[in-house]
C-alpha cells in the first residue's frame, strides 16, 4: 500500500522568500514521486519527477526537491518565490511493480505575499 | 502542443439528470482517467481505462459509469446527478510506461447539480 501525506494545507510566504512544501510518503517497495501544480481554474501541471535516478530532481519554474529515503519524504523547495507561484501543490507517489496508479496527497496552497 | 481536452469548464445540471463529461487526448495515450476533486479532500479516482473498450474501477466508483470506444475519448457518465456529486472534475491520460511519465491533465469540468 502507497500513501503521501502533505503537511499544511496552506504555506504563506513573502515574495523573494525561500519556498518549502513538505511531502512525506509510506511505500513498502522503491517509490516514484511527483509533484503537480495546479493554478486557479486549471488542471494539474507536472512540476518535476523522482524516478530513481538522481535523488534532487529540479523541475520547471525553479522548483525542485529531494529525496530522502531515510526520513521518507520528497519536500518541494524553491528558493526565491514569486507571486505568479501561487497555487495549488499535490504531492503524488506511485510504487514500482504495481499498478502504477498515483495516489495523491490532499495538497497544499502557497500563498505568497507581496 | 499535446493536449487533454475537456469539452465543457462548467457545467450546472438538475438533480436526477443523466450527465456526460467527455474528454480526449491527442498524445495516444493509452490509459485514461477521471477524478474528482473536493476542496480538502485531494484527488480522488472514479474509474480508469488501460486501453480501449475496458475500465476499471478507482476509489469512489458508484454513482459513475464510463465509455472508452475509441483510443483518444473516455467519457464519464453520471447516470442520476445528486448534488453531492456537485465537484470539480478532471481527466488525465499517461503512456503504458506510465509509471515513470505522469499524468498530462485537462483543464477540468466545474460540475454544479441542482
Amino acid at each position: 500500500a502507497q500513501s503521501v501525506t502533505q503537511l499544511g494545507s496552506h504555506v504563506s510566504v513573502s515574495e523573494g522568500a525561500l519556498v518549502l512544501l513538505r511531502c512525506n510518503y509510506s511505500s513498502s517497495v522503491p517509490p516514484y514521486l511527483f509533484w503537480y501544480v495546479q493554478y486557479p481554474n486549471q488542471g494539474l501541471q507536472l512540476l518535476l519527477k523522482y524516478t530513481s535516478a538522481a535523488t534532487l530532481v529540479k523541475g520547471i519554474n525553479g522548483f525542485e526537491a529531494e529525496f530522502k529515503k531515510s526520513e521518507t519524504s520528497f519536500h518541494l523547495t524553491k528558493p526565491s518565490a514569486h507571486m505568479s507561484d501561487a497555487a495549488e501543490y499535490f504531492c503524488a507517489v506511485t510504487l514500482s511493480g504495481g499498478s502504477y496508479i498515483p495516489t495523491f496527497g490532499r495538497g497544499t496552497s502557497l500563498i505568497v505575499h507581496p | 502542443d499535446v493536449k487533454v481536452t475537456q469539452s465543457s469548464r462548467y457545467l450546472v445540471k438538475r438533480t436526477g439528470e443523466k450527465v456526460f463529461l467527455e474528454c480526449v487526448q491527442d498524445m495516444d495515450h493509452e490509459n485514461m482517467f477521471w477524478y474528482r476533486q473536493d476542496p480538502g479532500l485531494g484527488l480522488r479516482l472514479i474509474y480508469f481505462s488501460y486501453d480501449v473498450k475496458m475500465k476499471e474501477k478507482g476509489d469512489i466508483p458508484e454513482g459513475y459509469s464510463v465509455s472508452r470506444e475509441k483510443k483518444e475519448r473516455f467519457s464519464l457518465i453520471l447516470e442520476s446527478a445528486s448534488t453531492n456529486q456537485t465537484s470539480m472534475y478532471l481527466c488525465a491520460s499517461s503512456r503504458r510506461d506510465r509509471a515513470l511519465y505522469g499524468y498530462t491533465f485537462g483543464s477540468g469540468t466545474r460540475l454544479t447539480v441542482v
